[in-house]
């Protein structure tokens, strides 16, 4: 069965760091979302994309936020500079470029900053 | 503003127990409407949706939901719970007709007991 794939699964960082999440879409999934989910939570949306464009990013907190999906295929999430605030589960999603579908998510990045 | 209400923070059920899990919605618009499922170290995964039609809605794993469109209600049921139903589950909706952003509650975990 295709899966959202995504890493690293864990990572630490120390505040003012730089951090970058990775994701990989089923295959043929022409949208991607980024999700965050706070511990107690349910998962917000950060960004959307439709192929290489940048859909939704009303949420993304562009001073220290950037995602990009320069092919249209992966995409990468930057925090630059982290801060303890940003400790969270960073979800990835994607789906079919059609109205009324579903999304399937990738396992996360628990992002930790010390 | 949209938003989604699970009403029940942790439930904590016996197994053979029947489970209900309410969810509300405020959205201004036709909606789809979904619950999701996340179990111990594992990604989200859909349980069941509704787009259109029937609005008595049957999933997974002996899950089923009904939308009642006069309450804004999208209650999640199942008539006997197992051990292996332990996980959090989250609602969802998002507006018809679009791959448009989930707006998600914040989840009701449910622990069974063997």
């Amino acid at each position: 069965e295709a899966e959202v794939a995504q890493s690293p699964r864990y990572k630490i960082t120390e505040k003012s760091q730089a951090v970058a999440f990775w994701c990989d879409p089923i295959s043929g999934h022409a949208t991607l979302y980024w999700y965050r989910q706070i511990l107690g939570q349910g998962p917000e949306l950060l960004v959307q994309f439709q192929d290489e464009s940048v859909v939704d990013d009303s949420q993304l907190p562009k001073d220290r936020f950037s995602a990009e999906r320069l092919k249209g295929v992966d995409s990468t999430l930057k925090i630059q500079p982290a801060e303890l605030g940003d400790s969270a589960m960073y979800l990835c999603a994607s789906t079919w470029d059609r109205p009324n579908t579903e999304a399937f998510f990738g396992q996360g990045t628990r992002l930790t900053v010390v | 503003a949209q938003s989604v209400s699970q009403h029940n923070h942790h439930v904590i059920l016996s197994e053979a127990a029947s489970l209900e899990l309410g969810c509300n919605y405020s959205y201004g618009g036709t909606v789809n409407l979904f619950w999701y499922v996340q179990y111990p170290g594992q990604h989200l995964q859909l349980l069941l949706k509704y787009f259109s039609g029937d609005p008595l809605v049957k999933g997974i794993k002996g899950f089923e939901a009904e939308f009642i469109k006069s309450k804004f209600s999208f209650n999640l049921r199942k008539p006997s719970v197992q051990w292996s139903d332990t996980a959090e589950y989250f609602c969802a909706v998002n507006l018809r007709g679009s791959q448009g952003n989930l707006i998600f509650g914040k989840g009701t975990k449910l622990s069974v007991k063997p």
